[in-house]
């Protein structure tokens, strides 16, 4: 069983419509959850992190955790052809000595068509 | 601003020759810096952790003497792919975390002929 999957691919909506991103982890203890969106040939840049069960929202992004379902999703609203990109969904598990110690999915593509 | 600067964004090189790779914390000392590497379409695999004045640390698997790590100082960890093959042509991205976000770097694409 990998360590963190994402829903397979590629995803295409609408744009305006909603994207919604699914990511789950095997392990339990896992603390910090990130969402990163990585342009083709760019490397990842961070969208959002968070940490506690529930909502996180900035702007047209939101991050839902639920820990005890060891699921993390990304939803983004009024989607954009500028989001088309693949979205990493990443994981720092317990007992790792650094927050930078990421292991990511296999990641989605998403294209959102006008 | 850019937190992290890599240097070449972009590199061609010939098999069995070495290839530098450096990473830059630009605004802050970073003791920890991070090796990844993306093999095209798929995601980014950590293969080792840089410490400051100290050995990296390697993920399993990879092979540290063929990536030789070296963080001489706090703004500057370097990645050298020793007898570079076709295999080892990947996007090689480095990374730190400051405040609990990782940055990072744009990434160097090594092609190996």
């Amino acid at each position: 069983q990998k360590e963190v999957e994402q829903n397979s691919g590629p995803l295409s909506v609408p744009e305006g419509a909603i994207a919604s991103l699914n990511c789950t982890y095997s392990d339990r203890g896992s603390q910090s959850f990130f969402w990163y969106r990585q342009y083709s040939g760019k490397s990842p840049e961070l969208i959002m992190f968070i940490y506690s069960n529930g909502d996180k929202e900035d702007g047209r992004f939101t991050a839902q955790l639920n820990k005890a379902s060891q699921y993390v999703s990304l939803l983004i609203r009024d989607s954009q052809p500028s989001d088309s990109a693949t979205y990493l969904c990443a994981v720092v598990s317990a007992g790792g000595t650094s927050y930078g110690k990421l292991t990511f999915g296999q990641g989605t593509i998403l294209t959102v068509h006008p | 601003g850019a937190v992290v600067s890599q240097h070449p964004s972009w590199v061609i090189c010939k098999s069995g020759t070495s290839v530098k790779i450096e990473c830059r914390s630009l605004d802050f000392q970073a003791t920890t810096m991070f090796w990844y590497r993306q093999f095209p379409k798929q995601s980014l695999m950590l293969m080792a952790t840089s410490n400051e004045g100290s050995k990296a640390t390697y993920e399993q698997g990879v092979e540290k003497d063929k990536f030789l790590i070296n963080h001489a100082s706090l703004t500057l960890s370097t990645l050298t792919v020793t007898s570079a093959h076709p295999e080892d042509s990947s996007f090689y991205i480095c990374s730190l975390d400051r405040l609990y976000e990782q940055y990072f770097g744009p990434g160097t694409r090594l092609t190996v002929t």
